[in-house]
């Protein structure tokens, strides 16, 4: 089926550096999605964006997240800096529309370590 | 704050048993409800799912029950396999809000052989 592609499947960094999470959505769809899980507990929304813009964030989605899609590359999620916090599990999501009922596919996630 | 819970944390059936995953969540607001399934090492993978309207939704080997008043669901799966054993996560969402979903703390499954 149809496959969203997570670069890198696992990082550690030291604290305050910047990280970028790179996300490679199925080729045809429009929404993209970043869900957060630390371990242990469930998968918890992000953000979602649309036409180069955030639709929806949550209150998890700190000042230090960036979003962008630059010239329909990669789906990028930027922490600068990180948090000890931060370290989870990241998974990126597409779905062609934004309706419920339109699938969301999920990648395998990014693990994300911050020491 | 819970919105979405599941039960049990984990679940070990024989082959050919049915397993029984509980869901319960609390806005009343939710009405489309995916369970995703998540093999080790894989992202989840839409499983099947039910809206509102409905109280029951079967794909095979896989049925949803829904009891809206009591705001509960249930994932039965028939003649469980070991291939089914994976963690499941039930989810909620209400329709037009961007899929934004919320999600449970999921059920790890063992079946088996």
């Amino acid at each position: 089926g149809p496959k969203v592609l997570q670069i890198p499947s696992h990082q550690i960094i030291d604290m305050g550096q910047m990280v970028t999470l790179n996300c490679d959505p199925v080729s045809n769809h429009l929404y993209f999605y970043w869900y957060k899980q630390i371990l242990g507990q469930q998968m918890e929304f992000l953000v979602n964006f649309y036409n180069g813009k955030v639709m929806e964030k949550s209150k998890l989605f700190k000042d230090q997240f960036s979003v962008e899609r630059p010239d329909g590359s990669y789906f990028t999620l930027k922490i600068q800096p990180t948090a000890l916090e931060d370290s989870a599990v990241y998974f990126c999501a597409s779905s062609l529309r934004q309706n419920s009922g339109n699938t969301l596919y999920f990648g395998e996630g990014s693990r994300l370590i911050v020491v | 704050q819970q919105q979405v819970r599941q039960s049990p944390q984990s679940l070990t059936v024989w082959e050919g048993e049915t397993a029984i995953l509980n869901c319960s969540y609390e806005d009343s607001t939710f009405n489309y409800f995916p369970w995703y399934q998540q093999f080790p090492g894989e992202g989840p993978a839409l499983l099947i799912s039910i809206r509102s309207v409905s109280d029951k939704k079967e794909d095979g080997r896989f049925t949803i029950f829904f009891n809206k008043r009591e705001k509960k669901l249930s994932l039965h799966i028939t003649d469980s396999q070991p291939g089914d054993s994976a963690t499941y996560f039930c989810a909620a969402m209400l329709s037009g809000s961007f899929n934004k979903l919320t999600f449970g703390a999921g059920t790890r499954l063992a079946v088996c052989p």
